[in-house]
């Protein structure tokens, strides 16, 4: 079945650093991988949408210089939280659309970002 | 814009009962429902997807439906089992944004009392 992996896992930082969070599809193309944010006791929200070899769409509200998104290739995109702060700590979700199959989408275990 | 609300919050049944999560959605002009677990700091298992033109699923033990015209979905569990415990997640996309933008509830938490 299609997997997809995030790295790391969990991570603890100090308020100022940037945090790069990787998201793969280990068995399949993803042409569109899509990043969301879930607070405590909350429902996920998409944060952006991206697309392999463009620019990421971000959803209103999210900051697109604070949240770097990267897809270099139908396999990885990358989320950097920069200059991370205590509201920034969250679970951060990502999701990949397999190529051939089209719509679903298949998603990550989660990362768990804490900002001190 | 599209609200998922899922009822109840919070539930807790006893092992071996049978159980129903709802869903309910503000836009009818969905593209299909996906019905996720997700155990506590872990990311999302896909369950079910029915798609609009559907009315039904079923996995093993597990049945959902969507009355799309009412703006309802259900889960529905068959003899529950302590390991059924998680969060339960259900999610639309709307057809004119394709499937592209999952809108999530907020979950139903679910524990399963041997």
């Amino acid at each position: 079945g299609a997997v997809v992996s995030q790295h790391p896992s969990r991570v603890i930082c100090k308020s100022g650093t940037s945090v790069k969070i990787e998201c793969r599809s280990l068995d399949f193309q993803a042409t569109t991988m899509f990043w969301y944010r879930q607070f405590p006791k909350k429902s996920l929200m998409l944060m952006a949408t991206s697309n392999e070899g463009s620019k990421a769409t971000y959803e209103q509200g999210v900051e697109k210089d604070k949240f770097l998104i990267n897809h270099a290739s139908l396999t990885l995109s990358t989320l950097t939280v920069t200059s991370a702060h205590p509201e920034d700590s969250s679970f951060y979700i990502c999701s990949a659309r397999d190529r051939k199959t089209g719509e679903t989408q298949y998603f990550g275990p989660g990362t768990r970002l804490l900002v001190l | 814009k599209q609200e998922v609300t899922q009822i109840p919050a919070a539930l807790s049944v006893p092992e071996g009962e049978n159980l129903v999560l709802n869903c309910s959605f503000t836009d009818s002009a969905i593209y299909n429902l996906q019905w996720f677990r997700q155990d506590p700091g872990k990311g999302l298992t896909s369950l079910l997807l029915i798609q609009s033109s559907q009315r039904e699923q079923t996995s093993g033990r597990l049945n959902a439906s969507l009355d799309k015209s009412s703006g309802r979905s259900t889960l529905y569990i068959a003899a529950s089992q302590p390991g059924d415990s998680a969060t339960y997640l259900c999610a639309v996309s709307l057809h004119q944004t394709g499937a592209n933008n999952l809108f999530f509830g907020t979950g139903t938490r679910l524990t399963v009392i041997p």
